[in-house]
């Protein structure tokens, strides 16, 4: 099993670009889940999703939309990219909402 | 004030050192608690989950959850270089709706 695998690893965009992230998990876990990581903020979460098709508003979610259109997949869009965006983002997946939740290893991304 | 606060350090101890590494939270309705461990470059991984008061241990890990006083403890005992990484607290509420994350310790272990 790979469990959670983000794609790409990096990545360096401009002021107004767009791009999406994806997060795709293969131990049939029902919840989904992506978080920010920034200095001195801890995980701050952004959206998550609860089954397939199903998707909902975290702590920090202005600027992000995210869509899960098969179990194993969740992503993560940014449609019009800000400075304030540059951050490293993980994706974690879950059996249910007691689950330990299992990370994958991080997308860095950096907006000039 | 954030509803977990925890010292980011960095920490440098010798190897073979115990070391202590805490959080406090605010909220009373977290029932459940966790110790990650992140290396650097990588995602976090779950170390130990408790919750209720008291200790948990596991191998050189030892977590110590104090609810009347919303603190958390992580201890590692006869710490190793590989101990290095930033350790990350992360409390939870009983519905397991709301995960909250501390902002994670940045521990070195000399050899």
């Amino acid at each position: 099993n790979a469990g959670v695998t983000q794609t790409p690893k990096f990545r360096v965009l401009k002021t107004g670009q767009s791009m999406t992230l994806l997060c795709a998990q293969d131990m049939n876990h029902e919840y989904m889940y992506w978080y920010r990581q920034d200095p001195g903020m801890g995980l701050r979460l952004i959206h998550y999703s609860v089954g397939e098709g199903t998707t909902a508003k975290g702590e920090v979610p202005d600027g992000y939309n995210v869509s899960r259109l098969k179990k194993q997949n969740f992503l993560l869009g940014l449609e019009s990219a800000a400075p304030s965006q540059t951050s490293v983002y993980f994706c974690a997946s879950a059996r249910d909402s007691t689950d330990t939740q299992y990370f994958g290893p991080g997308t860095r991304l950096t907006v000039l | 004030q954030k509803e977990v606060e925890q010292d980011p350090g960095p920490l440098s101890v010798p190897e073979g050192a115990i070391v202590s590494l805490n959080c406090t939270y605010s909220n009373s309705a977290f029932q459940y608690f966790m110790w990650y461990r992140q290396y650097s470059r990588k995602g976090p991984e779950l170390l130990m989950y408790t919750y209720s008061s008291g200790n948990k241990e596991d191998g050189r890990f030892t977590a110590q959850v104090d609810k009347s006083s919303k603190y958390i403890s992580l201890f590692i005992r006869d710490s190793q270089p590989s101990d290095s990484a930033t350790y990350l607290c992360a409390i939870r509420d009983t519905g397991g709706f709301k995960t909250i994350f501390g902002a994670g310790t940045r521990l070195f272990v000399k050899a």
